[in-house]
């Protein structure tokens, strides 16, 4: 079955640092991408949509200034948390698709505590 | 707007069969989907409807009405490792798949 990867699994870092998690899909092109954050006992909440080669679509409420996404190929995409403050410590999760009626596949999300 | 609603927690215990519905209210509709999510994990794909009826695999089930923009999850022959939380989610008009609330199952001995 499809593959998504993502790295680092964990992340701790002080207030005001940048923190970059990369997301991978092993073994399929994945035209989209798609990022999520789930805070502790809530549900999965959309962040943005990027696909390969333009820029990233951002849900409402969302900065695209403070959650910079890059989709440079068809199996990477990053999301970096810039200046990353207590309030952004979440669990963030990306998924990704080959088109736009195939299944999503979910990678094994990222935990980023902000001291 | 979007919204998915399910109840927040159910309880069941071991043997026993659970539903957990789904109700939903999204621009477009291309099918709803259900996942499971095991404390500090990601969510793994369960089902898929996409037209009305029942889709049976193994101890899960999963049933859609568009008509009544409801769906439920069946989950038969409880056992422990069932313990998780489950979302509903809806691809709607965006083509983005949009989650539920959560149901948190916990399943007793």
């Amino acid at each position: 079955g499809a593959v998504v990867s993502q790295h680092p699994s964990r992340v701790i870092c002080k207030s005001g640092t940048s923190v970059k998690i990369e997301c991978r899909s092993l073994d399929f092109q994945a035209t989209t991408m798609f990022w999520y954050r789930q805070f502790p006992k809530q549900s999965l909440m959309l962040m943005a949509t990027s696909n390969e080669g333009s820029k990233a679509t951002y849900e409402q409420g969302v900065e695209k200034d403070k959650f910079l996404i890059n989709h440079a190929s068809l199996t990477l995409s990053t999301l970096t948390v810039t200046s990353a403050h207590p309030e952004d410590s979440s669990f963030y999760i990306c998924s990704a698709r080959v088109s736009s009626h195939d299944e999503q596949f979910f990678g094994p999300g990222t935990r980023l505590t902000v001291l | 707007g979007q919204s998915l609603e399910q109840p927040s927690e159910v309880t069941a215990v071991e043997g026993a069969i659970v539903q957990i519905n789904c109700t939903y209210q999204t621009s477009g509709f291309y099918g709803l989907s259900w996942y499971q999510q095991h404390d500090g994990g990601a969510p793994t794909f369960l089902s898929y409807n996409a037209l009305d009826g029942l889709e049976e695999t193994g101890r899960f089930s999963s049933f859609l009405s568009r008509s009544d923009s409801y769906g439920y999850l069946l989950l038969q022959e409880l056992q422990m490792k069932d313990s998780a939380s489950y979302f509903c989610a809806v691809r709607g008009a965006t083509n983005k798949l949009i989650f539920g609330t959560g149901t948190l199952l916990a399943v007793q001995p």
